[in-house]
């Protein structure tokens, strides 16, 4: 009963560098979501996705792309890392539009950036 | 936009006390749903109470409870008998309905149970 996993969970890039963050359910959610979070900030939203093939922007999207190949996986990818994307980042995941009212999260990842 | 405001950063109770967290948030939406989220030094987000902004009756989990306030626009968590386990970062949320997973967070109490 592994729900939302996360992979890593913490990581140290230096700047430029490249790295994906890894997101995988095992719920059959259609929604999947990537969030950030910075002290004093909250939870923000970077990118989400309704469905397998279909991703949109959140809040804050700039520096990061995703995909959505398949119903289980939703990564999140750093092209080129910068200081400011140092933060907590959580993937999450809900069901359907008829009962979306609960977001299932991963343990989140712990990102430097140096 | 939505905007989830939070203005209490820190706050304190004694154990087997009751404390009260406040959210206020803004939206021109008529239905949506409001959440109270606890997240603990591991990290991990745990859903605590739900309200359907459509229910005029207030949400209620066992020690938790909520007052929800539509036309005020306001959220309020209520902890019962304070235990240690309580000890977290609470966050309230706001979804607007079937837009699936984009919530909207506040900034987060620190809610901190002393023996």
């Amino acid at each position: 009963n592994a729900g939302v996993t996360q992979t890593p969970k913490f990581q140290v890039l230096k700047t430029g560098q490249s790295m994906t963050l890894q997101c995988a359910q095992d719920m059959n959610h259609e929604y999947m979501s990537w969030y950030r979070q910075d002290p004093g900030m909250g939870l923000r939203l970077i990118h989400y996705s309704v469905g397998a093939g279909i991703t949109d922007q959140g809040e804050v999207p700039n520096g990061y792309n995703v995909s959505r190949s398949t119903t289980e996986d939703f990564p999140l990818r750093l092209l080129s890392a910068a200081p400011s994307q140092t933060s907590v980042y959580f993937c999450a995941s809900s069901r359907d539009r008829a009962t979306n009212e609960k977001l299932f999260f991963g343990s989140g990842t712990q990102l430097s950036v140096l | 936009a939505q905007t989830v405001t939070q203005s209490q950063p820190e706050m304190s109770v004694q154990e087997a006390e009751t404390v009260t967290l406040s959210c206020t948030y803004d939206t021109s939406e008529s239905n949506y749903y409001l959440f109270w989220y606890k997240q603990p030094p591991s990290r991990q987000m745990i859903l605590v109470i739900r309200q359907e902004a459509y229910k005029q009756q207030n949400a209620t989990e066992n020690r938790f409870s909520v007052n929800f306030q539509k036309a005020a626009k306001s959220f309020s968590l209520k902890i019962s008998d304070s235990q240690l386990g309580d000890t977290a970062m609470y966050f309230c949320a706001f979804m607007k309905l079937y837009t699936g997973n984009q919530f909207y967070f506040g900034t987060g109490t620190s809610l901190t149970v002393i023996p």
